[in-house]
């Protein structure tokens, strides 16, 4: 079993509307939480950080974790065509030797005009 | 600018020839790391390096050296590949003090090997 699964996709949503992306994960000691989004033929650049459980509210975008059920969301609030891109989860312990991410799958979002 | 290069940025290959893929940052990030993508499998840490000199295995480090001589550079080396390192790789790099999970990942490399 994966530490981090998140759902491939691809989604696709109509202009303006709100999307969801979800992630689970099994290792209770995982304590930071990021989304990365990835356009085509890019890297992956860091979107939202948050820290144990809570939301986060940047713009449009909303994180938010349940360590209770080990499940991390990101919500797209009027979506537009340029938040077309790979969403990626990802997510550490705060062990101090462990200084590396695990990631999801990643989830495709397309935003049709 | 501040960013992280990779070079090249494809390769085609042949099977057992030896080849390197640089990565370079100009934001004098203590921490680097190489990462392969794979459909399904998502980001897969290779190796990191935390400083000069220092390096250390990721989760899939087989197959693949890597050597951090100057804090700039930080190249992955292939001496022998084969067709299941077939790959998208990304190079990055971050402050070490500070979030390392704020990482700025380069452009990435596609490599075939055949």
């Amino acid at each position: 079993q994966k530490e981090v699964e998140q759902d491939p996709g691809p989604l696709s949503v109509p202009e303006g509307a709100i999307v969801s992306l979800n992630c689970t994960y099994s290792n209770s000691a995982f304590q930071y939480f990021m989304w990365y989004r990835q356009y085509s033929r890019k890297g992956p650049e860091l979107l939202m950080y948050t820290y144990s459980s809570g939301n986060k509210e940047d713009g449009r975008f909303t994180a938010q974790v349940d360590k209770s059920s080990k499940y991390i969301s990101l919500f797209i609030r009027d979506s537009q065509p340029s938040d077309s891109a790979t969403y990626l989860c990802a997510t550490r312990d705060s062990s101090g030797s462990a200084r590396q991410l695990t990631f999801g799958s990643g989830t495709q979002l397309t935003v049709l005009p | 600018e501040a960013q992280v290069t990779q070079n090249p940025r494809y390769l085609i290959t042949v099977t057992g020839k030896k080849l390197t893929v640089t990565c370079s940052q100009n934001m004098n990030h203590e921490y680097m790391s190489w990462y392969r993508q794979d459909p399904g499998l998502g980001l897969r840490q290779i190796y990191y390096s935390m400083n000069v000199e220092v390096t250390d295995k990721g989760d899939v480090p087989e197959g693949y050296k890597v050597s951090r001589k100057e804090k700039r550079n930080f190249p992955l080396i292939l001496e022998s590949p084969s067709p299941n390192q077939t790959s998208l790789y990304f190079c990055a790099s971050a402050f070490r003090g500070g979030r390392t999970d704020t990482q700025y990942f380069g452009p990435g490399t596609r490599l075939t090997v055949l």
